[in-house]
């Protein structure tokens, strides 16, 4: 039971542009959303989470937006750069906690 | 200080067998929780302690099984092992069950022959 879905296995795009993740969850409990990168034999690191009372949230280059109506969210990157390169998995959880992953988007930005 | 610790790192079993994985959480961190992570399927929640005590269960068949011990090191036990269970084991760890972000070790890298 797929209760978070990233129905993008892969994307590219070119150094500068902007990189567009998106993820679709469907628990109308989830309120609380994050993002994580993960590098090759590494395990997933924190990259941006969003509550359910914010639409948008901000750090730097990245940007988390949440469609709750939808149930949608996405990340964006920009300007993306070629070290952004990973996968990156979406996560919601009901009360920050029994976190639900999504499959993951393979990212890939060329120089 | 010291991140998530994940022994081992690789394994290679036969069907049938048994395999524990084993995590060292981030020191003060009370809650420990695993994933698989197989291609396409993504990260699969198996299960989440807090305080020695199972909190929340994924959907995973009763093979899978874990504990976590008084100083908050956590063992996943995967029995009577098949091809499929061939995965990245992820352990994860929290400074308690809602603190949101979770802090992940590097995984073990099971193989099933």
């Amino acid at each position: 039971d797929q209760q978070v879905k990233q129905n993008s296995p892969s994307l590219s795009v070119q150094e500068g542009r902007i990189s567009i993740l998106n993820c679709d969850y469907t628990n109308s409990m989830f309120d609380y959303f994050l993002w994580y990168k993960k590098y090759p034999a590494e395990g997933p690191t924190f990259l941006i989470s969003i509550s359910s009372i914010k639409d948008k949230n901000e750090d730097g280059r990245f940007t988390v937006f949440l469609n709750k109506s939808a149930k949608h969210l996405s990340l964006h990157i920009v300007p993306s750069q070629p070290g952004d390169s990973a996968v990156y998995f979406c996560a919601a959880s009901p009360r920050k906690n029994d976190m639900r992953f999504g499959a993951g988007t393979r990212l890939t930005v060329k120089p | 200080k010291a991140g998530v610790t994940q022994t081992p790192r690789y394994l290679i079993k036969t069907r049938g067998q048994q395999v524990t994985l084993s995590c060292s959480p981030i020191s003060g961190h009370r809650s420990v929780s695993w994933y698989q992570q197989t291609p396409g399927q993504g990260l699969q929640f198996l299960f989440e302690y807090f305080s020695e005590t199972q909190r929340n269960k994924g959907n995973f068949p009763g093979r899978f099984s874990g504990r976590q011990f008084s100083n908050s090191r956590s063992e996943m036990n995967v029995s009577t092992l098949e091809l499929g269970d061939s995965a990245l084991y992820l352990c994860a760890s929290s400074f308690s069950l809602d603190t949101g972000e979770l802090f992940f070790g590097e995984g073990s890298r099971l193989t099933v022959l």
